[in-house]
Parts: structure tokens; C-alpha cells; sequence
């Protein structure tokens, strides 16, 4: 079992939709959630990190955590064709350095 | 403020050979780590240099190896390069005291290698 989990997609939705993006984890000691955007022939860009349980908002992008569930989740409000890219989940320990990512989720946004 | 680069862009190998790769850390950074992400595939760690130092490092043989220079800078040597070596290697950099989780990675474009 992957330490972190994320349904590869592709995920296809019209413009202004919500777009919801999730992952699941099982090492118990992840303390900090992180969401990465990759464009093609890019490096990931990370969009939003969380501490523990608990939502974090940033204009469009809301990050969720249930660390009882264990899942994370990225909402992505009144989605733009220019927010088509693989989105990246992604967790560490408290403290730690080893970023352990999913596999990454392509969203295609169509105009 | 510049960002992190890497060289070169793309490199082809064949089975056996060995690889040197490069990174250029954003300015005022002290931290590096470095990724490989197989087509379709999330980044995986393979190790992080903090001054100089490694500070950690994935599940990836000695055959992988780095450096990481008083600027900052970082190498990534592959020796004994294999077919499943082909991927697209990233490299991060990040400020921060100990180099922690919390600290902001910034990602370069990467290198892609292909291994024949």
C-alpha cells in the first residue's frame, strides 16, 4: 500500500465548476498536508501546505484535512480552463523533510 | 529573485553509463532536495542536502549519489545508469533553519533522462 493515495483521473469539468480533488494517506505520523499544481514540462508549484486537521482557504482554492479519516481534499471554486494540470498530494512528518507525494490528479477545464 | 534551474534540460544515456545533473538554488536558500518522477507517476525523494550536508534520504541505492556546494548548488551523480533510471529528476530548494517540512520548496523544471 502507497503511503499516499490519489486517483490518477483524468478528472474533466466545464469552466466555473467545483472542482473537487481527494487523497487518501496511512502513515499516522504525517503532520503536514501539502497541494502541488504541475504543468506540463514544469516543476510542481505548491498551491497549499495544512497543519494538522482542519481547512485552510486562499481565494479559489480551500484545502481540507481529516486526519481521523485520513483524507485530504482540495476544492477548487469557479474553475478556469488556465487551472488544467496534474494536481500533486502530498505529506510529511512534523519536523520531517520526506515529502511523500501521490500520484498525481490531471484536470483538463474545458471552455 | 531567481528561481531554482537545473541542467541540463534533456540527456540520453544507455545502460551503464553514468550521469551528472545540476541544480541552481533559489537565492538565500540552504536546502535542496531531490526527486524522481517517473512518467505518470508523483515525485519520490531520493535525498536532501542541507549546508553541505545530507540530511536524509529515500528508499534509492548508493549508486545514486549528491553533493552540494558552499554556494548552494547541487549535483546529482547516477552511476551505472538502468532502463528504469529514465525519468524526469527534480530538484527543490528551500530556506529554513533545520530544513524542515514546513519550510516552502520551490521546484525547478527538471531534467529528463532517458536511458537506453
Amino acid at each position: 500500500q502507497k503511503e499516499v493515495e490519489q486517483d490518477p483521473g483524468p478528472l474533466s469539468v466545464p469552466e466555473g465548476a467545483i472542482v473537487s480533488l481527494n487523497c487518501t494517506y496511512s502513515n499516522s505520523a504525517f503532520q503536514y498536508f501539502m497541494w502541488y499544481r504541475q504543468y506540463s514540462r514544469k516543476g510542481p508549484e505548491l498551491l497549499m501546505y495544512t497543519y494538522s486537521s482542519g481547512n485552510k482557504e486562499d481565494g479559489r482554492f480551500t484545502a481540507q484535512v481529516d486526519k481521523s479519516s485520513k483524507y485530504i481534499s482540495l476544492f477548487i471554486r469557479d474553475s478556469q480552463p488556465s487551472d488544467s494540470a496534474t494536481y500533486l498530494c502530498a505529506s510529511s512528518n512534523t519536523g520531517g523533510f520526506k515529502t511523500i507525494f501521490g500520484a498525481g490528479t490531471r484536470l483538463f477545464v474545458k471552455a | 529573485e531567481t528561481g531554482v534551474t537545473q541542467s541540463p534540460t534533456h540527456l540520453i544515456k544507455t545502460r551503464g553509463q553514468q550521469v551528472t545533473l545540476r541544480c541552481s538554488s533559489q537565492s538565500g536558500h540552504n536546502t535542496v532536495s531531490w526527486y524522481q518522477q517517473a512518467l505518470g507517476q508523483g515525485p519520490q525523494f531520493i535525498f536532501q542536502y542541507y549546508r553541505e550536508e545530507e540530511n536524509g534520504r529515500g528508499n534509492f541505492p548508493p549508486r545514486f549519489s549528491g553533493l552540494q556546494f558552499p554556494n548552494y548548488s547541487s549535483e546529482l551523480n547516477v552511476n551505472a545508469l538502468e532502463l528504469d533510471d529514465s525519468a524526469l529528476y527534480l530538484c527543490a530548494s528551500s530556506s529554513g533553519t533545520s530544513g524542515g517540512a514546513t519550510d516552502t520548496q520551490y521546484f525547478g523544471p527538471g531534467t529528463r533522462l532517458t536511458v537506453l
